[in-house]
């Protein structure tokens, strides 16, 4: 199968530093996507990365290295409406997306 | 720029009725998902259309599910005889083009229904 691994929860406070990591198995992968998902809504786009390396959108940043099957998503400046899940998904093939159960992070004051 | 539309939002129905969900692409988006997600646990790939074609259905239980894309109209997921264990949020994602190993390969989500089976 495809297991996607991501931690359960992380807690940080406001203006912090959160870095969520990610693996993944590498059989027809074909990308690295990161969802944000409030409860009770839609998976909103954040990133994707298809070569090693890091992308940077604003205070979110998202990294890469298919060698290792590895990625994590880094967001900075942390907000209290960051609060949410964050989906790590790796596209298999044509069309499909594996998803991870979701990290849900806990902002406090 | 309207983004990708179900409906309905919240669906009840009673173990044996059927259920359809509705869902329409973001404007531009040819290739159209579906996804399930149970409560508290991650979305799972049901089937993936573009018009008039199943691509890849490998994700959807063998019986009592079917979905479809026509040339008109919007992709219906359909579930027969609904059971307990049907209930769940169920999103629907499109993209603009596929393959291209870039941002247009993006699956842009709608708000999802949610299913309750009585």
């Amino acid at each position: 199968g495809q297991n996607i691994d991501q931690p359960t929860e992380m807690t940080a406070t406001e203006g912090a530093i959160v870095q969520i990591n990610c693996t993944y198995q590498t059989s027809g992968f074909n990308g690295l996507f990161w969802y944000q998902q409030h409860a009770g809504e839609a998976p909103t786009f954040l990133s994707y990365n298809v070569l090693d390396g890091l992308e940077e959108k604003g205070r979110f940043s998202s990294f890469l290295s298919r060698s290792k099957g590895y990625s994590y998503l880094l967001l900075k400046e942390l907000q209290m409406k960051d609060s949410a899940s964050y989906l790590c998904a790796s596209a298999v093939g044509w069309g499909k997306l594996q998803f991870g159960a979701g990290t849900q992070v806990v902002v406090t004051p | 720029n309207a983004g990708v539309m179900q409906n309905p939002r919240h669906l009840v129905r009673r173990r044996g009725q059927e259920a359809r969900l509705r869902c329409s692409p973001m404007k531009g988006h040819s290739h159209v998902y579906w996804y399930r997600q149970l409560p508290e646990e991650g979305l799972k790939f049901m089937v993936y259309l573009q018009k008039e074609n199943i691509i890849d259905e490998s994700g959807m239980p063998k019986e009592r599910f079917s979905a479809e894309f026509p040339k008109e109209g919007p992709s219906i997921l359909r579930i027969q005889q609904v059971v307990r264990g049907d209930s769940a949020a169920y999103f629907c994602a499109s993209s603009q083009l596929i393959g291209t190993s870039g941002e247009k390969d993006t699956q842009y989500f709608g708000p999802g229904t949610r299913l309750t089976v009585l």
